[in-house]
């Protein structure tokens, strides 16, 4: 099984200023047939379900503000969060659907400092 | 809108089946995508268990496979998940969602029930 490992576990990020979260995979989420990493991130906010920000590693998803980009290929994968806003405060978490059974990592908590 | 609504008993006792339905809107189920469940509890994090197809393949967790079956309603546009055989370990927020492909992320989800067990 694919163990997906967040880090931080918790961030505080002052308004206006970059948050940076990281999620490693235990093994490659590359498909090299077809160049894509089967990676997603979620950001989930109290008494909600996880909404879909991005997909694919770095393509967002409709609707999704530009201020959420994400990066990285392989094992090693980092969303970040340009410009904090208030409502950005929420656990994030990425997701692997390379292999059964997906996973997801632990979460990170982000604060505003 | 797909919008997505889970319903079933928030306490089930010990030993007992888990049983719960996704009535989804706004969509045909049988008009394609997967449809999936995922549980939520504070020891395990998020934990997929299973997707089904419109047309009845389905894909589970190794780790619940032997306790899982997933069905699908399209008369009733619906989907449902049963678990026998639970425990306290069991005790979660089950979530149903929608996915494109069953190698693909979840794009709706329902908001979400919790199911405690307990005797």
């Amino acid at each position: 099984d694919i163990v997906m490992t967040q880090s931080p576990d918790s961030l505080a990020v002052s308004l206006g200023e970059r948050a940076t979260i990281n999620c490693k995979s235990s093994q490659s989420v590359l498909y090299s047939s077809n160049n894509k990493n089967y990676l997603a991130w979620y950001q989930q906010k109290p008494g909600q379900p996880p909404k879909l920000l991005i997909y694919w590693a770095s393509t967002r998803e409709s609707g999704v503000p530009d201020r959420f980009s994400g990066s990285g290929s392989g094992t090693d994968f980092t969303l970040t969060i340009s410009g904090l806003q208030a409502e950005d405060v929420a656990v994030y978490y990425c997701q692997q659907y390379y292999s059964s059974p997906q996973a997801f990592g632990q979460g990170t908590k982000l604060e505003i400092k | 809108q797909v919008q997505l609504q889970e319903s079933g008993p928030g306490l089930v006792k010990p030993s007992e089946t888990l049983s719960l339905t996704c009535v989804v809107s706004g969509y045909s189920i049988s008009s394609g995508y997967y449809w999936g469940w995922i549980r939520q509890s504070p020891g395990k994090g998020l934990e997929w268990i299973g997707n089904i197809h419109h047309s009845g393949g389905t894909y589970y967790n190794p780790s619940l496979k032997s306790r899982v079956t997933i069905s699908v309603d399209t008369s009733k546009n619906q989907f449902s998940l049963n678990l026998s055989s639970v425990t306290a370990a069991d005790t979660a927020v089950y979530f149903c969602a929608r996915l494109e492909n069953t190698w693909q992320p979840f794009d709706y989800w329902g908001q979400g029930t919790l199911v405690t067990v307990s005797s």
